[in-house]
């Protein structure tokens, strides 16, 4: 099992601004992945984040609103920009089993609020 | 998209077999069903999977019809802790983790 470390836990922001969070892993994994999860709602699939190449990204996320990095094989940031209401979700990163394909380990996410 | 359909909602008494159903009728060959469920403000952690027998381990059994159009997650003896949003998705397995969460069922387990 991998256990997974997101800063910060909750944020309150204001419009316009930029936000990014950490994702933490304790141990090294091939990639990871960012999701957001917007109330009520079920995740959605924003990126692949592989170390050493850019992001892949999913229909209807861009970079330049969602930027990640992946310095190394254990971590990661997404950064939220120029936030607006509508981007107040949870964020959730997740790192894939090495051993069982398709199963996915998740932090406990990052509830940001935009006012 | 890889679409499942589940119900929305569910209720068992605690102690009783918890069966959550899900319609995967796309699913291809070589696809694997995945079951996840997610524990209020925590996240979703993996339950379990299967191609085409059925599957058991610690927490559930699942149980994927011979044409693979469906599948059942049974939770054996439900309990209060077991309530929680469920979802069945399917991928090959292949994509590295991309997996498609759909809307789930909400799973009440009451006393």
């Amino acid at each position: 099992s991998a256990v997974i470390s997101q800063k910060p836990s909750r944020d309150i922001c204001q419009r316009g601004t930029s936000l990014t969070i950490q994702c933490q892993v304790d141990s090294q994994v091939t990639m990871m992945f960012w999701y957001r999860q917007q109330p009520g709602q079920s995740l959605t699939l924003i990126a692949t984040a592989n170390q050493g190449s850019e992001a892949t990204y999913e229909s209807g996320f861009v970079i330049d609103k969602f930027p990640i990095s992946r310095p190394n094989l254990t971590f990661s940031t997404l950064t939220v920009s120029n936030m607006s209401p509508e981007d107040s979700s949870i964020y959730l990163c997740s790192v894939e089993d090495q051993t069982v394909i398709g199963e996915l380990f998740f932090g406990e996410g990052s509830r940001l609020t935009v006012l | 998209d890889a679409k499942t359909t589940q119900p929305p909602s569910m209720d068992c008494a605690e102690g009783r077999a918890a069966n959550l159903p899900c319609n995967h009728s796309t699913i291809s060959g070589n696809e694997y069903v995945y079951w996840y469920r997610q524990i209020h403000s925590q996240g979703p952690q993996y339950i379990i999977h299967g191609l085409k027998n059925n599957e058991t381990n610690e927490m559930a059994s699942l149980i994927i019809t011979e044409d693979r159009k469906s599948s059942t997650l049974i939770l054996p003896h439900a309990t209060l802790r077991d309530t929680a949003v469920y979802y069945c998705m399917f991928s090959t397995g292949t994509s590295y983790g991309k997996l498609t969460f759909g809307q789930g069922t909400i799973l009440t387990v009451h006393p």
